[in-house]
């Protein structure tokens, strides 16, 4: 099956640092990626859609400017936390659509972020 | 608009039967989909439907009636390890999925 990985697993960064989470997808070629954020016992929320070479479509109540997305090639996307605080900590995954499979998601394994 | 709705939390014993139900408005549908997720880790893929009906997968049964806009898990000869929490989502006329918050799976000895 495919497969989507992170990196890194986990992170923690002091408090107005920047953080980068990279997805990349191994065998197979990604138009879209998807970011997510998890709390605990809670479901998945949609932060982003991202798609190669063009800008990612963000949900509402994202900001752009401090969740920056860039999705360089058809198998990586990275997210970057600008200026981490506190209430950033959280799960985040990333999840890979596969253009000959066009109906399902590919999910990376999450990076869980904690910032002191 | 668009909701989906999943119980919270469900209790079964190992060796036994359970079924999650799953139900959902949406103007446009392009297939439900169940989701395996162990705390602390990512999604996996379980089952997709897209047709009335069930689709069975080895222990895992998935069941999709669209005119009721309802669909089911089922569990059969559970396992200690099952215990995990099972996320339904439908994808909507975008493609987009739109996720339940998830049925916690208690699984008893």
């Amino acid at each position: 099956g495919a497969v989507v990985s992170q990196h890194p697993s986990r992170v923690i960064c002091k408090s107005g640092t920047s953080v980068k989470i990279e997805c990349r997808s191994l065998d197979f070629q990604a138009t879209t990626m998807f970011w997510y954020r998890q709390f605990p016992k809670k479901s998945l929320m949609l932060m982003a859609t991202s798609n190669e070479g063009s800008k990612a479509t963000y949900e509402q109540g994202v900001e752009k400017d401090k969740f920056l997305i860039n999705h360089a090639s058809l198998t990586l996307s990275t997210l970057t936390v600008t200026s981490a605080h506190p209430e950033d900590s959280s799960f985040y995954i990333c999840s890979a659509r596969d253009q000959r499979e066009f109906n399902e998601q590919f999910f990376g394994p999450g990076t869980r972020l904690t910032v002191l | 608009g668009q909701n989906i709705d999943q119980p919270t939390e469900m209790t079964a014993t190992e060796g036994a039967i359970v079924q999650i139900n799953c139900t959902y408005q949406t103007s446009g549908f392009n297939g439900l989909f169940w989701y395996q997720q162990h705390a602390g880790e990512a999604p996996t893929f379980l089952s997709y439907n897209v047709l009335d009906g069930l689709e069975e997968k080895g222990r895992f049964s998935s069941f999709l009636s669209r005119s009721k806009g309802y669909s089911y898990l089922l569990l059969k000869e559970l396992q200690m390890k099952d215990s995990a929490s099972y996320l339904c989502a439908f994808m909507d006329s975008n493609y987009q999925l739109i996720w339940g918050a998830g049925t916690k799976l208690i699984i008893k000895p």
